[in-house]
């Protein structure tokens, strides 16, 4: 059973950079994850992926110049790293991932979340 | 962008009632359509891909239908858990997801 394990809570100012991370388990399949933002009452944005096997990514067009995904596959671990944050970044991150076997290419797996509040 | 968007944005029902659900695409997205289940403080849970195929352990009142730019989701009678908000979402291009609608208890 894949499960996929964010990093704790961040509270960032105007500016700074954040960093969120998300270890999986389970995988027994090469494997994308993608990142999905959701802000207070908003609808979910997705942000992009990467591919844990060569490291590919794919940023949308409104964040690219701010993001970026980096993999550690020794640690089965991803991260996502947003800067020159902005009020309207705060949100709830959320690592999730496609089952290749079963819905083919929508989000199956989903993290927990991690909260990321940008204020002064 | 392919912009969806979902109607009502809050449903007022009781358990037992069936419960439909629209969502509407700006431009067509085929077949490539997800609905996905929300309840407070947790992560999205796929219901629905493809527009009509149920995600694993998906009890059999979720239905999906539509193609192109119109698409619906179905509760066939709804139980307690069914409460919570759901959001359409779509892969054609880059990956979208619609507004949501509230099913909540009347």
């Amino acid at each position: 059973q894949v499960q996929l394990v964010q990093s704790g809570a961040e509270v960032k100012k105007p500016g700074a950079s954040v960093r969120v991370s998300c270890t999986a388990s389970g995988y027994t399949f090469a494997y994308t994850i993608h990142w999905v933002r959701q802000a207070p009452g908003q609808r979910l944005e997705w942000m992009g992926w990467i591919n844990v096997g060569n490291g590919k990514t794919k940023y949308s067009g409104d964040l690219q110049d701010r993001v970026t995904f980096a993999t550690d596959t020794y640690a089965n671990t991803v991260s996502m790293k947003l800067s020159s944050l902005r009020s309207e970044d705060t949100a709830v991150y959320y690592c999730t991932g496609p089952d290749p076997i079963a819905s083919g290419n929508y989000f199956d797996f989903w993290g927990q979340g991690s909260l990321v509040i940008v204020s002064s | 962008e392919i912009v969806l968007t979902q109607s009502p944005v809050t449903l007022s029902l009781s358990p037992g009632e069936r419960a439909t659900l629209s969502c509407r695409a700006s431009q067509s997205v085929g077949s490539q359509l997800a609905w996905y289940q929300q309840k407070p403080g947790l992560a999205p849970r796929l219901l629905i891909y493809d527009v009509s195929n149920r995600a694993t352990d998906i009890p059999a009142r979720f239905s999906g239908s539509g193609s192109g730019t119109d698409f619906t989701l179905t509760i066939s009678s709804l139980e307690p858990e069914d409460f919570a908000v759901y959001y359409c979402q779509q892969r054609s291009i880059w990956p979208t997801f619609g507004g949501g609608t509230k099913v909540e208890i009347k």
